[in-house]
């Protein structure tokens, strides 16, 4: 089993530019997260997910989109990136079972707008 | 607004020392609290306490949960330089399907 996996593993954007970030999971898993993190600021739930065609706002949801239509796939998009969100993202993914209860995560994504 | 609070922010210790993470949190009626353990790249999970698992430990790592006040300890004993790593801790709130984050501890354990 790969786990958890993201797609690309670096970017460099310019501002206004557009793009997708991929998650995919093969653990059959019910709930997918993305997060953030930042410097001294741990990790901040961007966009989160129940199941497959449900999503939900996090702490940080603000310039970015999410959709689920795969329950393998948890998709974040960047409709016109920002030198804030420079950071690096971390897809996760859980059984569900007992609430968010122990999630994988993925190796990341660290994204540069310039 | 739930919160997650660790200490200290960073410490460096030498081979052989024991430390101890702090985690307090404002989560009212939480499911679980969950340590992690960071490394280059992906949080790896440690432990996770519940009510009914107020302490758990595995090997030269334990943690405990004070429910009365509000917070959790993880201590590692005879630290080694793979402990370096920066340490995580969450809150499951009561609403389903989220964790909320401490800003974590970094740890550097020194040969």
């Amino acid at each position: 089993n790969a786990g958890v996996t993201q797609t690309p593993k670096f970017r460099v954007l310019k501002t206004g530019q557009s793009m997708t970030l991929l998650c995919a999971q093969d653990m059959n898993h019910e709930y997918m997260y993305w997060y953030r993190q930042d410097p001294g600021m741990g990790l901040r739930l961007i966009h989160y997910s129940v199941g497959e065609g449900t999503t939900a706002k996090g702490e940080v949801p603000d310039g970015y989109n999410v959709s689920r239509l795969k329950k393998q796939n948890f998709l974040l998009g960047l409709e016109s990136a920002a030198p804030s969100q420079t950071s690096v993202y971390f897809c996760a993914s859980s059984t569900g079972r007992g609430g968010a209860g122990e999630q994988y995560f993925g190796p990341g994504t660290r994204l540069t707008v310039t | 607004e739930d919160k997650v609070v660790q200490s200290p922010l960073s410490l460096v210790v030498h081979e052989g020392d024991t430390v101890t993470l702090n985690c307090s949190y404002e989560v009212t009626n939480f499911r679980s609290l969950l340590w992690y353990k960071q490394e280059k790249k992906a949080p790896t999970f440690l432990f996770m306490l519940t009510s009914s698992g107020i302490e758990k430990k595995s090997g030269r790592l334990s943690s405990i949960l004070d429910k009365k006040e509000l917070s959790s300890i993880l201590n590692i004993t005879a630290t080694q330089t793979g402990d370096s790593a920066i340490y995580l801790c969450a809150v499951s709130p009561p609403q389903k399907g989220k964790l909320v984050f401490g800003a974590g501890t970094i740890l550097r354990v020194k040969s």
